[in-house]
């Protein structure tokens, strides 16, 4: 099993453009996570979704947008990057609703965001 | 606002040793994983702590739920070069995960 599969691994992006962070998962997971890393912060939830067609809102979710058409995708996209936005963001997925047992998430490896 | 607190921040040790790393917070949590990161790799889960004073032992490793479930540890015996990583704790609150900003590890052979 490929597990959780983000691509791409790193990008450059300018002030204002725009890009979608792809997020495909293979084990039939209903719940889809994103998160973002910043050096010394811990993980931030950006969006969440606990199935096809369904999202809610994160920690931090301003700047970004997600959609959840099938349950194997969860793309993340942002329209007008901002310098703040520099950051690796991870996608996760988990079977079960986290906190209702020992389950823990599945992630991707991430993608390395730099906005100049 | 850091929910979880985790020290120290950064342990360079030789291969043989032991050591602690903690992860405190003010707040009860319901449950506590604690991941291990690789450099350029997510977040790996190495186990779940649900019970206030749950002990568990992964190999080498030994995990510890604080009795009130505010805080935690995570012991590892003899670390090895392949221990080395970021080791990050989340805490299960108000129907999320609130993941401390880790400790880094590294294991010099």
């Amino acid at each position: 099993n490929a597990g959780v599969t983000q691509t791409p691994k790193f990008r450059i992006l300018k002030i204002g453009q725009s890009m979608t962070l792809q997020c495909t998962q293979d084990m039939n997971h209903n719940y889809m996570y994103w998160y973002r890393q910043d050096p010394g912060m811990g993980l931030k939830l950006i969006y969440y979704s606990v199935g096809a067609g369904i999202t809610d809102k994160g920690e931090v979710p301003n700047g970004y947008n997600v959609s959840r058409s099938t349950t194997e995708d969860f793309p993340l996209r942002l329209e007008l990057a901002a310098p703040s936005q520099t950051s690796v963001y991870f996608c996760a997925s988990s079977y079960l609703l986290l906190g209702t047992g020992e389950e823990g998430y599945t992630f991707g490896s991430g993608t390395r965001l730099t906005v100049v | 606002t850091q929910l979880l607190e985790q020290s120290p921040q950064f342990l360079s040790i030789q291969e043989g040793e032991n050591l602690t790393v903690y992860c405190n917070s003010s707040s009860v949590f319901s449950s506590l994983q604690w991941y291990r990161q690789e450099p350029g790799e997510g977040p790996v889960l190495l186990v779940t702590v649900v019970t206030g004073g749950e002990v568990k032992k992964l190999k080498r490793l030994t995990f510890q739920f604080g009795d009130a479930r505010k805080d935690s540890s995570l012991h590892i015996t003899a670390a090895q070069p392949g221990d080395t990583g970021l080791y990050l704790c989340a805490g299960y609150n108000f129907n999320k995960f609130y993941f401390g900003s880790g400790t880094k590890l590294n294991v010099k052979p």
